[in-house]
């Protein structure tokens, strides 16, 4: 696609549950992110992948969360067990590359509402 | 521990005057400095960078300046346009955190016509 994709954009959760968050990266891209915008903060790494490098996740807030990447392209970023501290919007990201000197392109987000 | 922080929560100038984002950082491994806009709803949008080569970057506009004696960075919007208005977030990258963005909390600049 033209752009980074994200689905749903909107998803709003009972505690307790588990939600999974999707991201279609740009194609080529071999790196992706995942960041979350909880209100009024700034954004907060959660986890990266760069090819076939095993993946970042040292900004996982907690062992409910965990995130996989698929045959190097789409991402699932899932919440078990979902607190109202997680209620947030979810930002994937990718790039070309990765690492230094590589601009991050990023989807419109998912806004979860944990109630 | 906030490694990147922008002070000014919001920043209001007047159309076709200069509006000045300031960000700050800790982390003395860090050497690529990035700055992105976003509006409301949207993904954040990548808009200028700067290596820590350079003190200096210009596009358009827009001029990043760096000063790393400091560990200081400042974004220049000159002039300013109501289309402008949006929030900045400032990032960066380096060290240990290779590959990882490092965001600061933002400013929401309010250009006003």
């Amino acid at each position: 696609g033209a752009g980074v994709s994200q689905s749903p954009s909107n998803k709003v959760t009972e505690k307790g549950k588990d939600v999974e968050l999707r991201c279609d990266p740009i194609s080529g891209h071999t790196a992706l992110y995942w960041y979350r915008q909880s209100l009024g903060q700034g954004l907060e790494f959660l986890i990266y992948f760069q090819g076939n490098s095993a993946p970042d996740k040292s900004g996982l807030p907690s062992d409910r969360f965990s995130a996989e990447r698929t045959g190097g392209s789409v991402s699932t970023l899932t919440i078990q067990r979902t607190q109202q501290e997680d209620s947030a919007v979810y930002l994937c990201a990718s790039s070309l590359e990765g690492g230094l000197n590589t601009e991050a392109f990023f989807g419109q987000g998912t806004r979860l509402t944990v109630v | 521990d906030q490694q990147v922080k922008q002070n000014s929560p919001s920043l209001s100038v007047q159309e076709g005057r200069i509006s000045i984002l300031n960000c700050d950082y800790t982390n003395s491994m860090f050497d690529y400095f990035l700055w992105y806009k976003k509006y409301p709803a949207e993904g954040p949008t990548f808009l200028i960078s700067i290596s820590s080569i350079k003190d200096k970057n210009e596009d358009g506009r827009f001029t990043v300046f760096l000063n790393k004696s400091a560990k200081h960075l400042s974004l220049h919007i000159v002039p300013s346009q109501p289309g402008d208005s949006a929030v900045y977030f400032c990032a960066a990258t380096g060290g240990t955190s290779y590959g990882k963005l490092t965001f600061g909390q933002g400013t929401i600049l309010t250009v006003h016509p």
